[in-house]
């Protein structure tokens, strides 16, 4: 399709497991970004890529969350020993260049639940 | 560093009746300013922006926004809602050239 596509759309998991969610930007998107959502909140930077490299990991919470773009076109997030804490919407968008072109295209979400 | 407050969690409004949506930011540097909006069931999208020039900013669908430096504000305006409009709206900034802070949200509802 022509939009950000985020998979899986649903993940339960029981506390202290590892997930991975997958991004894959709009094609020929250099930026792309994961934030993340939690009931009632506003998204929650996390972490931004130009090309393959990150450019500000700023928002990732601890070492338990870590990010990819091997080939800077699709994204994995990674979150190991999961806590319940982590239940939330993770986000992923991208930009044809990056934040000053001032428009973000965001994909549907990954609703992440922790048992 | 920087910060986007919306003071108003829900907003219920009657159709075709004004609404305002209330957003301020606090930055020690020059910004950009964004409303996105969330259908129901639907991704964050772009509503408008304000990256430089006429403070006065619109959407396709009759929404503006002034960008009011000296009170850091960024307000949402509508003169007439309807049903369609019933969404989440997300207020954000961006110091230039970095990562894109949001609110956390109003829900505006209409009421019949």
């Amino acid at each position: 399709g022509a939009g950000v596509s985020q998979t899986p759309s649903n993940k339960v998991t029981e506390k202290g497991k590892y997930v991975e969610l997958r991004c894959d930007p709009i094609s020929g998107h250099t930026a792309l970004y994961w934030y993340r959502q939690s009931l009632g909140q506003g998204p929650e930077f996390l972490i931004y890529f130009q090309g393959t490299g990150a450019a500000d990991d700023s928002g990732l919470p601890n070492d338990r969350f870590f990010a990819v773009r091997p080939e800077g076109s699709v994204s994995t997030l990674k979150i190991q020993r999961t806590e319940r804490g982590d239940s939330a919407v993770y986000l992923c968008a991208s930009s044809p260049t990056g934040p000053n072109t001032g428009e973000l295209f965001f994909g549907e979400g990954s609703r992440l639940t922790v048992l | 560093a920087q910060s986007v407050t919306q003071l108003d969690s829900q907003v219920p409004v009657f159709e075709e009746a004004p609404v305002e949506l209330r957003c301020n930011y606090s930055s020690s540097v020059s910004v950009y300013l964004f409303w996105y909006v969330q259908y129901p069931n639907q991704g964050l999208q772009l509503l408008l922006k304000y990256l430089s020039g006429s403070t006065l900013v619109e959407s396709i669908n009759g929404f503006e926004a002034e960008f009011n430096k000296s009170q850091t504000s960024f307000h949402l305006r509508k003169p007439s809602v309807h049903i369609s409009d019933t969404a989440e709206y997300f207020c954000a900034v961006s110091p230039r050239d970095d990562k894109i802070i949001f609110g956390k949200g109003t829900r505006l509802h209409i009421l019949p």
